[in-house]
C-alpha cells in the first residue's frame, strides 16, 4: 500500500486566493513525522513544513499551516495569500520509525499554478 | 552558501558508460541520504549513510549502484554501464544528528539531472 497519497496531480488558486493540497498517509506506527517539500522547476527540493505525530497542536510556518487530522490520517497543507512564486511542485512526505526508521517515503506530488 | 551541494548538476552520457555523481551535505550533518526521482514521481529512496557508514541501501540499488562516503563527509554516487532507465533526478539530502523522535528535517541539495541515450 502507499504510504504517502496525494490524490491532486494538479491545482490552480487565483494570486492572493488560499489553496488546500491534501495529503494522506498510511503507517500502523505510533510515532512518526509528516513534512511538505515545495520543488521548483529548478529542482531543488525546499522544506516547508513539519508535523509530528504527538504533536498537539497544527504547525505553522508563515503562509504555511498543515491541517493535521490524526483519526483521518490527513496532513493537508494550507498556503494562505498565495503568490507568483509558489507556482511549483508540492510533495507531502512521511518518516516513521518501522523498518529502519530513516527513509522519507514521498507522495507523487501536487503541481500548484498561481493564477495573476 | 552552506547548503547541499551537488555536482554535475546534469549529466549526458551514452549507455554502458559509467558515471559519478558528488554530494556535499550541509557540513554539520552526519546523516546523508540518496533519492532518485523520475519524471512525475516523488523522490524514491535510494541509501542513507550516518557518518561513513552506509546502513540503509533500498532495493532500487542494484549492482550497478555504488555508493560511498568515505570520510564522513561528501558522497559519491556511481553508475555502472547506465542504462536509459537510469534517466532520472538524483537527488541528496543531509541531515543533522538525531537526538531522538523522527523530526530530522532533511534538506536537500539541487539534484544531478542524468540522461542516457
Amino acid at each position: 500500500a502507499q504510504k504517502i497519497t496525494q490524490t491532486q496531480p494538479g491545482m490552480f488558486v487565483q494570486e492572493k486566493e488560499a489553496v488546500t493540497l491534501d495529503c494522506t498517509y498510511d503507517t500502523s506506527d505510533p510515532s512518526y513525522g509528516l513534512f511538505w517539500y515545495k520543488q521548483p522547476s529548478s529542482g531543488e527540493m525546499i522544506f516547508l513544513i513539519y508535523q509530528g505525530s504527538y504533536d498537539q497542536q497544527n504547525a505553522t510556518e508563515g503562509r504555511y499551516s498543515l491541517n493535521f487530522q490524526k483519526a483521518r490520517k490527513s496532513a493537508n497543507l494550507v498556503i494562505s495569500a498565495s503568490q507568483l512564486g509558489d507556482s511549483a511542485m508540492y510533495f507531502c512526505a512521511m518518516r516513521d520509525i518501522t523498518n529502519t526508521g530513516n527513509q522519507f517515503y514521498f507522495g507523487t506530488g501536487t503541481s500548484l499554478t498561481v493564477i495573476p | 552558501d552552506t547548503g547541499v551541494s551537488q555536482n554535475p548538476r546534469h549529466k549526458i552520457t551514452k549507455r554502458g558508460q559509467n558515471v559519478t555523481f558528488r554530494c556535499d551535505p550541509i557540513s554539520e550533518h552526519n546523516r546523508l541520504y540518496w533519492y532518485r526521482q523520475t519524471l512525475g514521481q516523488g523522490p524514491e529512496f535510494l541509501t542513507y549513510f550516518q557518518n561513513e557508514a552506509q546502513l540503509e541501501k533500498s532495493r532500487l540499488l542494484s549492482d550497478r549502484f555504488s555508493a560511498e562516503r568515505p570520510k564522513g563527509s561528501f558522497s559519491t554516487l556511481e553508475i555502472q554501464r547506465t542504462e536509459q532507465g537510469d534517466s532520472a533526478m538524483y537527488l541528496c539530502a543531509s541531515s543533522p544528528k538525531r537526538l531522538a523522535g523522527v523530526t530530522d528535517t532533511q534538506y536537500f541539495g539541487p539534484g544531478t539531472r542524468l540522461t542516457v541515450l
